[in-house]
């Protein structure tokens, strides 16, 4: 099957400072990605929806300032945390469609683990 | 916006039983409904979907079933065995971007 990367696997930030994570589509087009994160033993909660050359659409009460997404290529979304904050601190995983090839089938990334100290 | 709604959230049985996890929806425009397993710290892998023409379907030891004037679906796992141990979790999705609305998960512990 389509395989999706993130980058990187996890990351130790201090308070204030900003971290990107990637998500690249391997083999395949992605011209919609998708951003969740989930806290320890929640479920996923989406994040926002990335569009390859426009702007990305966020889910009510989360801060566009705060957590920017930029989807520069078919095969690339980036999530960049600004200011991060201690209760920033969890999984975030992102998932792609192959739209294509017309299944509806998401393919999830193997996840970043942020902790924000 | 829709909203998925999971039962039970914990699940133990014993290694060879059968598990069933419910979910419901509420978009009646909802028409595609996948089942995902995670396991702890790993990427959640889909394990089957349903699409809302079909009312059932089967992988072997897996099944979902669809009824669609209720709106509410179901994982089948027989014969269960331990390395069925995971969370799993129901979605579902109305629109062709593909944006998934989540169950808050099941936690299936099987025993031997």
């Amino acid at each position: 099957g389509a395989v999706v990367s993130q980058h990187p696997s996890w990351v130790i930030c201090k308070s204030g400072t900003s971290v990107k994570i990637e998500c690249r589509s391997l083999d395949f087009q992605a011209t919609t990605m998708f951003w969740y994160r989930q806290f320890p033993k929640q479920s996923l909660m989406l994040m926002a929806t990335s569009n390859e050359g426009s702007k990305a659409t966020y889910e009510q009460g989360v801060e566009k300032d705060k957590f920017l997404i930029n989807h520069a290529s078919l095969t690339l979304s980036t999530l960049t945390v600004t200011s991060a904050h201690p209760e920033d601190s969890s999984f975030y995983i992102c998932s792609a469609r192959d739209a294509a090839s017309g299944s509806y089938e998401q393919y999830f990334g193997p996840g970043t683990r942020l902790t924000v100290t | 916006g829709e909203n998925v709604e999971q039962h039970p959230s914990t699940l133990s049985v014993q290694e060879g039983d059968s598990a069933v996890i419910k979910c419901t929806y509420s978009d009646s425009a909802s028409n595609y409904f996948p089942w995902y397993k995670q396991e702890l710290g790993k990427r959640p892998q889909l394990i089957i979907d349903i699409r809302s023409n079909v009312g059932e379907k089967k992988d072997q030891r897996i099944a979902v079933t669809l009824n669609k004037t209720a709106k509410h679906f179901s994982l089948h796992i027989t014969e269960t065995q331990p390395e069925d141990s995971a969370v799993y979790f129901c979605a579902a999705s109305r629109d062709s971007w593909g944006k998934l609305q989540f169950g808050a998960g099941t936690q299936v512990v099987v025993t031997p």
